[in-house]
């Protein structure tokens, strides 16, 4: 069975700081997909990034990181400089290779506060 | 900007009516998804279709849901009878075949409340 773990269900921060997201995952497949996806209050999802389980290189877009940790089944997502915008409901999510399922978590609410 | 349009935003029924939300995905997009996310918690699965057959459906998804594409740019959710437990925000979804699996364009949801 796969599980995506958000522990954290809500954060606030002040404008410009930086905020981590975490992420914790749990599956028996070697090969397998992570994502993030965006929920803003207009109610849409909104993909922000997918990584394969065999590559483990964090990847920088802007102000969003993201940093995978396969020892720790961590998918973590850094906002640096946070702004108003960024305000949003922020879910991981996984789905095993060639599968078209994904597997969700519970998210969490950020709130920057200006 | 192309985008997944969903129809109705909000649709309030009574318990054991029939529903159908509908969705018109992005009009080069091959694979469509049904999404739902009961409120507070998280999007769960519950279909994807392609090529006129569903490939794959979650336990959720039972006799009661069915899925259609009718005329070629419609894709269609049905609720036979709907119980209360299936209040919930509905969301359709769409990618090309050649997007990777899982970087889904997803509309902005139709919430249903059964009564």
């Amino acid at each position: 069975a796969q599980k995506v773990t958000q522990a954290q269900t809500e954060i606030s921060v002040v404008e410009k700081e930086d905020v981590t997201l975490d992420c914790v995952y749990e599956t028996r497949d070697t090969t397998y997909y992570l994502f993030w996806y965006k929920q803003p209050p207009s109610g849409e999802l909104v993909f922000l990034i997918r990584r394969n389980s065999f590559d483990e290189q964090n990847e920088i877009s802007g102000r969003y990181s993201w940093n995978f940790q396969k020892s720790t089944s961590s998918f973590n997502f850094t906002i640096t400089a946070s702004q108003v915008v960024d305000s949003a409901v922020y879910f991981c999510a996984l789905a095993r290779f060639g599968n078209e399922k994904l597997t969700f978590g519970t998210g969490t609410r950020l709130t920057i506060i200006p | 900007e192309p985008e997944v349009t969903q129809t109705p935003s909000h649709q309030v029924t009574q318990m054991g009516q029939e529903v159908i939300l509908r969705c018109v995905p992005i009009s080069n997009h091959l694979y469509f998804y049904w999404y739902r996310q009961i409120l507070g918690q998280k999007v769960e699965f519950l279909v994807s279709f392609y090529n006129n057959e569903i490939s794959e459906k979650s336990e959720i998804f039972d006799d009661q849901f069915s899925v259609e594409r009718p005329d070629g740019s419609n894709f269609t959710l049905k609720i036979r009878s709907t119980k209360l437990e299936d209040s919930a925000m509905y969301f359709c979804a769409s990618r090309t075949s050649g997007a990777n699996t899982g970087e889904l364009f997803f509309g902005e949801g139709s919430r249903l409340t059964v009564l």
